[in-house]
């Protein structure tokens, strides 16, 4: 079945540190795929998306780049800082998305 | 910014109840989605509705629940009876589109059955 694979977490960077959260999809047909955040307390809120190979996403400073040949989708960041602390997760396809397990980042000063 | 709207934002029923989830959708979104997630456990797809029917469900909604859209604005999940592992955060989610676009969820209704 359709999978997503995502970093183990949790994450703890410094402020201003670059940010890579790994996610890897299964391959069946050519998904769309998400990075959603969920700060504390809140819902899920779609943060980028790609809809086919080599589009890359983003939002925020974040940026994901939709790599077919390695069945990725890698968030990165340049510059954290300490209110990007959240849990991350990615997913794939729409009508039934598949999530990864949710990745927690926590910045500290 | 549109949003999707749920209510209430935290229930808390006994083994047994019935319990009714409502969920306002963004008013030109076509497809309509329930996610729940168990409490640091990973997001899980329950159903999604388009058209006025279910297009699509999981092997976790089961009998004990369903989905209506009874007046063209509110989109409600109902769990028939709770049991205490329905415990969980249960999000509702909308689209415009099938494919490409990504949802629109609302912040949730955390479910805690005791």
């Amino acid at each position: 079945g359709n999978s997503v694979t995502q970093m183990e977490g949790p994450v703890t960077l410094s402020e201003e540190a670059f940010l890579t959260i790994n996610c890897t999809y299964t391959a069946t047909g050519y998904p769309s795929l998400f990075w959603y955040v969920q700060y504390p307390g809140e819902g899920l809120q779609l943060l980028l998306k790609a809809t086919k190979a080599d589009d890359k996403g983003s939002n925020k400073g974040f940026e994901a780049t939709y790599r077919k040949e390695t069945t990725s989708f890698h968030l990165e960041k340049g510059s954290v800082q300490v209110s990007d602390s959240a849990v991350y997760f990615c997913a794939r396809g729409a009508g039934k998305s598949t999530f990864g397990d949710g990745t927690t980042l926590t910045v500290k000063p | 910014e549109p949003e999707v709207t749920q209510t209430p934002s935290h229930q808390v029923t006994q083994m047994g109840q019935e319990v009714i989830l409502r969920c306002v959708p963004i008013s030109n979104h076509l497809y309509f989605y329930w996610y729940r997630q168990i409490l640091g456990q990973k997001v899980e797809f329950l159903v999604s509705f388009y058209n006025n029917e279910i297009s699509e469900k999981s092997e976790i909604f089961d009998d004990q629940f369903s989905v209506e859209r009874p007046d063209g604005s509110n989109f409600t999940l109902k769990i028939r009876s709770t049991k205490l592992e329905d415990s969980a955060m249960y999000f509702c989610a909308s689209s415009e589109a099938l494919e490409g676009r990504g949802y629109t969820f609302g912040s949730g209704t955390r479910l805690t059955v005791v």
